[in-house]
């Protein structure tokens, strides 16, 4: 099974900071992968899917590029209410695997 | 509005069984594939299952092979997981998914969860 690994784990930065999360598959994966924003208690929310496709009402500052093994997200202006684990998802072929997750804080 | 409502979990022994339920409202659900997610206390996303539009193709993760069956009923709008042999590993958070169309295995809707305990 292709393996999803997320770095860092965790990063904390200031408000207006750009921040980048990367994701690398185990093999490759074309542009299946979408990612997730996990506010504490909350369910996930789909922000980015087919590695760069934002979803509906998720804000422009966040982006999403790769294909193959090496995947982005980046948040270009963090904002307070961005505090949350961001998880990555494989979907070209079960099992529909996560990465390990990255929680995002503010300095 | 798109609603995912889970229920069914609660304490249960190891070895013992559960069946969870998933009603959905709010769109057409025999046109979407479905799936369950869970996920442990302080831990990540684990996916568990899937199951097609129609009910035909299923799909399970290994940790839950031979043990789990995942089900739908269009004309109740539900979704089903069956847990046999239930193990203290399985103890999570279980949610229900929306996969957003087409070839996207991707979740756009979440349900609330439901928690499963296992522990003697």
């Amino acid at each position: 099974d292709i393996q999803m690994t997320q770095s860092p784990s965790s990063l904390s930065a200031s408000v207006g900071d750009r921040v980048t999360i990367t994701c690398r598959a185990s093999r490759g994966i074309s542009n299946s992968l979408a990612w997730y924003q996990q506010k504490p208690g909350a369910v996930p929310k789909l922000l980015i899917y087919a590695a760069s496709t934002l979803q509906s009402g998720v804000p422009s500052r966040f982006s999403g590029s790769g294909s193959g093994t090496d995947f982005t997200l980046t948040i270009s202006s963090l904002q307070p209410e961005d505090v949350a684990i961001y998880y990555c998802q494989k979907y070209d072929s079960v099992p529909l695997t996560f990465g390990q997750g990255t929680m995002v804080e503010i300095k | 509005e798109v609603q995912l409502m889970e229920s069914g979990g609660g304490l249960v022994q190891p070895g013992g069984s559960l069946r969870l339920s998933c009603a959905a409202s709010g769109f057409t659900f025999s046109n979407y594939d479905m799936s369950w997610v869970r996920q442990a206390p302080g831990k990540g996303l684990e996916w568990v299952s899937v199951i097609s539009a129609s009910g035909y193709t299923k799909d399970y993760a290994d940790s839950v092979k031979g043990r789990f069956t995942i089900s739908r009923d269009n004309s109740k709008n539900t979704l089903y997981l069956q847990m046999n042999s239930l193990r203290a590993e399985d103890s999570a958070v279980y949610y229900c998914g929306r996969h957003i169309g087409g070839s996207y295995r991707v979740f756009d809707y979440w349900g609330q969860g439901t928690l499963v305990t296992v522990s003697s």
